[in-house]
């Protein structure tokens, strides 16, 4: 089958940088997504990645390794508002279905 | 603005008693999709489209029908709801697959 892997919970300090794995084993592959989700909305997108290589959008960072089948998200200098859910996303073949992870539930401390 | 509406927000039902629940886009988008978010099972695609006239299965696509006769519009239909349909619901359109724009999602109470 086909799957996506991502921590269900991750715990960090206000201020400190964070990072969210997703392993994915899928048929194929065309890119990774990253979604945030805070409690009661809607997942907004945050972030793509074809090719393998670092993305920087402000504090947000997002990693790909197709050979390694693995992608991370990396939150810096992070702040309360924060506190959210993070999906992985891959659609993994030509016919256009995505498949999400099942989602990091991120907490700050303060 | 640029947004993806869905119709209604919440929604309490009789099993069998048949729903359809409306996505509407202003974005021009092409790609629309349908999801259903259940505790601890994330989002999981319940269909697609690539345009007007085309629709497919996602992962989960039992007990739900779709149309796509506009561009903007991308109707969920349950003909005969069932709990186990119990659900959040979100409607996306997107310029491309990767990078989908939500509505603000659509709470189902199937009793």
């Amino acid at each position: 089958g086909q799957s996506l892997e991502q921590p269900s919970e991750v715990t960090a300090v206000e201020g400190a940088i964070v990072q969210i794995n997703c392993t994915y084993q899928t048929s194929g592959f065309y890119g990774l997504s990253w979604y945030q989700q805070h409690d009661g909305g809607a997942p907004t997108f945050l972030s793509y990645n074809a090719l393998d290589g670092l993305e920087e959008t402000g504090r947000f960072s997002s990693f790909l390794s197709r050979s390694d089948s693995y992608g991370y998200l990396l939150l810096q200098e992070l702040q309360m508002k924060d506190s959210a859910s993070y999906f992985c996303a891959v659609s993994p073949d030509r016919d256009d279905k995505i498949i999400f992870g099942k989602g990091t539930r991120l907490h700050i401390l303060p | 603005e640029a947004q993806v509406t869905q119709n209604p927000r919440y929604l309490i039902t009789v099993t069998g008693k048949k729903l359809t629940v409306t996505c509407s886009q202003n974005m021009n988008h092409e790609y629309m999709s349908w999801y259903r978010q259940d505790p601890g099972l994330g989002l999981r695609q319940i269909y697609y489209s690539m345009n007007v006239e085309v629709t497919d299965k996602g992962d989960v696509p039992e007990g739900y029908k779709v149309s796509r006769k506009e561009k903007r519009n991308f109707p969920l239909i349950l003909e005969s709801p069932s709990p186990n349909q119990t659900s959040l619901y979100f409607c996306a359109s997107s310029p491309s697959r990767d990078e989908q724009y939500f509505g603000p999602g659509t709470r189902l109470t199937v009793t």
